[in-house]
């Protein structure tokens, strides 16, 4: 079966660095995508990768390895504003998107 | 950028009655838009690909007589709740991208209450 696996919480201090890990196990991989959501609102897109290896945007920045079926999301400088969930969601051959649970983010002053 | 519209943000309604959500995209034609429910504290859970000018499919456990998808144009979809129950209430979202390997574009949400 297709699986996508996520910590459910973590929990980090402001200023800091963290760093959300995904593995993937899916039929066909067409890419993977890292969404933030704050409670009660829609999810927003944060990045998506299709070849290995790090794509950096501004705080975040995201990695995938494809052989490992691995990829991670990190937020540095981390802002109070943070605090969220995020979704990590690979779309498989059929470009169908199979989301994991979410990591929920709780950043502590 | 795309933009997707959904409508009503939120709505209550009586057991037995049926709701109407709309999901629009504002300035990209999407052949395929996906609903979406999610529960407290849960992640997205896809119910339905909505595929314009044919038959939605449906995801297994998704009663597709009592959740309605009518994708008339390449930009609207709706999804009606038929007899809405308790159960019901949720969060639904849409989301629609302009190609097959481009990011999602979520609408804002409907919280949809039924009492």
């Amino acid at each position: 079966g297709q699986n996508i696996d996520q910590p459910t919480e973590m929990t980090a201090t402001e200023g800091a660095i963290v760093q959300i890990n995904c593995t993937y196990q899916t039929s066909g991989f067409n890419g993977l995508f890292w969404y933030q959501q704050h409670a009660g609102e829609a999810p927003t897109f944060l990045s998506y990768n299709v070849l290995d290896g790090l794509e950096e945007k501004g705080r975040f920045s995201s990695f995938l390895s494809r052989s490992k079926g691995y990829s991670y999301l990190l937020l540095k400088e981390l802002q109070m504003k943070d605090s969220a969930s995020y979704l990590c969601a690979v779309s498989d051959s059929n470009y169908q998107l199979i989301w994991g649970a979410g990591t929920k983010l709780i950043i502590k002053p | 950028g795309a933009v997707v519209s959904q409508h009503p943000s939120w709505v209550i309604c009586k057991s037995g009655t049926s709701v109407k959500i709309e999901c629009r995209s504002l300035d990209f034609q999407a052949t395929t838009m996906f609903w979406y429910r999610q529960f407290p504290k849960q992640s997205l859970m896809l119910m339905a690909t909505s595929n314009e000018g044919s038959k939605a499919t449906y995801e297994q456990g998704v009663e597709k007589d009592k959740f309605l998808i009518n994708h008339a144009s390449l930009t609207l979809s709706t999804l009606t709740v038929t007899s809405a129950h308790p159960e019901d209430s949720s969060f639904y979202i849409c989301s629609a991208g302009q190609e097959e390997y481009s990011p999602l574009h979520f609408g804002n949400g409907t919280r949809l209450t039924v009492t």
